[in-house]
């Protein structure tokens, strides 16, 4: 148990629905973060959020919309996904974006798109 | 270019026995960090050991040592004592400061299968 909450474990759906995946971190952390993992590919970031605040896009198309209502939590907004789509998306945090601080990570969301 | 680079993507070794595992990277900054994290089949990515690139000291955390080799950038991940429930995949990975703030770049992982 690192802190880091994730729902849901798993999802399936299809290119014209529209769903939201959730992360809430309990270590009083600053920063909070977006990461894909597809099969066979490094982990790629997707969003930071500093204090609330957007700090990376890291050309992610806009079907993917993030959303950090507070320091605890982290939303991604999902929506007219692509089959390409499917991985584990996973969430952390950090104490801060400033210094070398280790990222504490959720047990992510698998995600199927049909 | 690839900032992390881990070659070997599969590992086995035998339960009790120690194993190694690779990484090089690249970076021009003076100042880096580097960080490996382990993730089991539950998806979720563990931070193991972090080495800074002015610390004198080789970095260990229990079973886990960090064999740090600044001249030849490599940060290799030293195991001993092998468990079976060290069965995961491993990631390296290195802070890289870009954009105003730290972000990680991992490697491609390292799928370690422990034998008994």
């Amino acid at each position: 148990e690192t802190g880091v909450t994730q729902t849901p474990r798993h999802l399936v759906m299809g290119m014209t629905n529209k769903k939201s995946l959730k992360c809430e971190q309990h270590l009083g952390h600053n920063a909070m973060y977006w990461y894909k993992q597809s099969a066979k590919k490094p982990l790629e970031l997707m969003f930071v959020y500093s204090l609330e605040e957007r700090v990376e896009n890291n050309s992610v198309p806009s079907r993917f919309s993030p959303e950090c209502p507070n320091s605890s939590h982290l939303f991604l907004h999902l929506h007219t996904l692509q089959p390409e789509d499917s991985a584990l998306y996973l969430c952390a945090s950090s104490r801060g974006t400033g210094g070398i601080y280790e990222q504490y990570f959720g047990p992510g969301t698998r995600l199927t798109v049909t | 270019a690839q900032k992390i680079t881990q070659t070997q993507p599969g590992m086995f070794v035998q339960e009790k026995e120690a194993v190694t595992l690779d990484c090089t990277y690249d970076t021009s900054d003076p100042s880096y960090g580097l960080f490996w994290y382990k993730q089991p089949s539950s998806g979720e990515m563990i931070f193991l050991i972090y080495q800074g690139s002015y610390d004198q000291q080789n970095a260990t955390e229990g079973r886990y040592s960090l064999n740090f080799q600044k001249a030849r950038k490599s940060a290799n991940l030293v195991i001993s004592a092998s468990q079976l429930g060290d069965s995961a995949m491993y990631f390296c990975a290195m802070r890289e400061f870009s954009g105003g703030y730290n972000k990680l770049i991992f490697g491609a992982g390292t799928r370690l299968a422990v034998h008994p």
